[in-house]
């Protein structure tokens, strides 16, 4: 059974702080590692993704990857109201993605 | 927008009835994924197309549940006998790469 896990939160945080979300996955051979963001009622849309071991940026968001540990993160810098979602972390095991239940973020003014 | 497009948005239903949900993906995507989501989950992975080819379909699938990418562009998915189970939003997801993009979701309700 692929496992992908998340605490639900929900993680408060003060607007212009970094938020930090993390996950834990099964599968040591798992290769590639997604991080959507999912308003309520919406459907979820893709943040970024990360293969190699390390950091990816992309403007506010950074991506981090330890494969040894098996465990992806997010960071999210100067956090906005507008932030304030559910961040899902995605395994690819094969042909399809295997969700966490999501991290509830809210950012506070 | 050339996004991925489903449709319907909204489906209610009574039990035992069928429903079919369409969705059609961006263009030059390859690969079509149907997922299904309810409240306070993530999604969960039912079946996966390559062009017309059905190549992956989970084992929660029942047999109730069909899905069918005839020319490799839009797909349908079927549910027979709907059950209050069955209530959630079903996703549509494409991909040409690794990035899969999904579309609006049909939310269903059985009754």
């Amino acid at each position: 059974q692929k496992e992908v896990e998340q605490n639900s939160g929900p993680l408060s945080v003060p607007e212009g702080a970094i938020a930090s979300l993390n996950c834990t996955y099964s599968d040591r051979g798992s290769q590639s590692f997604f991080w959507y963001r999912q308003y309520s009622g919406k459907s979820p849309e893709l943040i970024m993704f990360i293969y190699s071991n390390g950091d990816k940026e992309d403007g506010r968001f950074t991506a981090q990857l330890n494969k040894a540990s098996q465990y992806v993160s997010l960071l999210i810098r100067d956090s906005q109201p507008s932030d304030s979602a559910t961040y899902l972390c995605a395994v690819e095991y094969g042909n399809k993605l295997v969700f966490g239940a999501g991290t509830i973020l809210r950012v506070k003014s | 927008d050339t996004g991925v497009s489903q449709d319907p948005r909204h489906k209610i239903t009574k039990r035992g009835q069928n429903v079919t949900f369409r969705c059609d993906p961006i263009s030059e995507h390859n690969r079509l994924y149907w997922y299904r989501q309810t409240l306070g989950q993530g999604p969960e992975f039912l079946t996966y197309f390559q062009n017309e080819a059905q190549l992956e379909k989970s084992r929660l699938l029942s047999d109730r549940f069909s899905a069918e990418r005839p020319k490799g562009s839009f797909s349908t998915l079927e549910i027979q006998r709907t059950e209050q189970g069955d209530s959630a939003m079903y996703l549509c997801a494409s991909s040409w790469g690794q990035e899969a993009f999904f579309g609006q979701g049909t939310r269903l309700t059985v009754v």
